[in-house]
Order: structure tokens, then sequence, then C-alpha cells
């Protein structure tokens, strides 16, 4: 089963504007939480990443928040631009499985001109 | 530093043929993964290495899926026989560490797209 679970599929932002992806998991054990982005023909690249002590974690233009009570988890991208155009995958692991990655569906992000 | 090294990168088999892809890792890197990337979907993991050993093969298909890592540096990932829904991209990435935050801090090389007809 899908361990976790990303929406929007596809995503379409103005230039400027902020671009919001949320995931939700169910298994209390993770741990680790990254994002990565993936461009076409190229694999996917570590953007961000959080621990569940933390309640959000900025670099640069992206957030993650982070809530673990809901078990959710988001990815912000402030100012967005068009070179932001990408797949973004959230994930997540577990100490117990040694670094086993989780990830979910990814979302098709759009950032017009 | 270099990335993660894959080649073939595109590759057309037949199915029931074998096809075989190769991973040299970011030197130094002692953990190295193969995952499995179908169109539409995040990444699976088929198989996870820890310099020569295996630390995680649940979700690798043995009957027709084999892996291994040369003197913990190197790997090649095989299918054989090949069947249409193995058609997908194999991504192989590493991470310095064993344990910890180093080994959640995954690289990716640019994967091999392979089309099964």
């Amino acid at each position: 089963q899908q361990q976790v679970k990303q929406s929007p599929q596809s995503l379409i932002v103005q230039k400027g504007g902020i671009s919001i992806i949320n995931c939700a998991y169910e298994n209390t054990a993770f741990d680790y939480f990254p994002w990565y982005q993936q461009f076409p023909g190229k694999g996917p690249a570590l953007l961000i990443a959080i621990r569940p002590d933390v309640s959000e974690k900025k670099e640069g233009r992206f957030t993650i928040s982070f809530n673990k009570s809901a078990k959710q988890f988001s990815l912000h991208i402030m100012d967005s631009q068009p070179g932001d155009s990408a797949t973004y995958f959230c994930a997540a692991a577990r100490g117990s499985t040694l670094g086993r990655l989780y990830f979910g569906r990814g979302t098709q992000l759009t950032v017009w001109p | 530093e270099a990335g993660v090294a894959q080649s073939p990168r595109y590759k057309i088999i037949e199915k029931r043929q074998s096809v075989a892809f190769w991973c040299n890792p970011i030197s130094g890197h002692a953990t190295l993964y193969w995952y499995q990337q179908i169109l539409g979907q995040g990444p699976k993991l088929l198989i996870q290495f820890q310099n020569n050993g295996v630390v995680d093969d649940s979700q690798l298909p043995k009957d027709r899926f084999s892996a291994e890592r040369l003197k913990g540096v190197d790997s090649t990932l095989k299918i054989q026989p090949a069947k249409l829904e193995d058609s997908a991209v194999y991504l192989c990435a590493s991470s310095s560490g064993t344990s910890g935050r180093l080994i959640y801090e995954q690289y990716f090389g640019p994967g091999t797209r392979l089309t099964v007809t």
C-alpha cells in the first residue's frame, strides 16, 4: 500500500506565486521527511528535509511545514519561478529500515511566466 | 565531485530477453540503492547494499531480478527474463553513511529507461 500519499497530482502556478504540495503518512515510526525535485531525464535531487522534532524548516524559497499530530507535511515554494517547473516527490524514512525511502506519487509543477 | 553514473541511459528489449544495468556510485559512498520508477509514480526501492552486503531486498522480484555490488563499489542489476511490466526507469542512488542523517541523504543517478516490447 502507499505509505506516503501526495497531492495534488499536478499544479499550475503563476510566476511569483506560492506553490503548495501536501503529503500525509500513517506510520508514526517515520523519522525523516525529505522532498526531492526531478527534472525530465534526470534523477531526483534532494531539495530539503525535516525531522519530526521541528515544525518548520526553511531554505531559501523552500519551506517544509510539519504537523506531527496530523501526520502531514507540506512543501511551500515562495516566489515560484519558471525554473521551478519540475516533478516534486515527498518521501519518508525510518531508522529501523536503514535509509529506505518511501516516496509519494509525485506532483508535476508548472510555473507560468 | 562526480555524481552517480549509470549506463546505458536507454534500452529497448523484447519480452523474455535479458538486460543488465550498471551503476558507479559517488566515490567513498558506502550505501548503494536500486530503485524502480514506473511512469507517473515515485521511485520504489528494489535493493539496498551496504558495502558488499545486501541489507534490504524485500521488494526485489527474485525470480527474475538479481543484483550484485562488486568490491563495495560498482553495482549491476539484471533482469532475466524481462516482462512488459518491467518497463520503467531504473535509478541508482548512493549515500555516504550507513546510519543516521548521512544514510538518508541519497544522491541519484540519471537512470536507465527500459522499454520492454
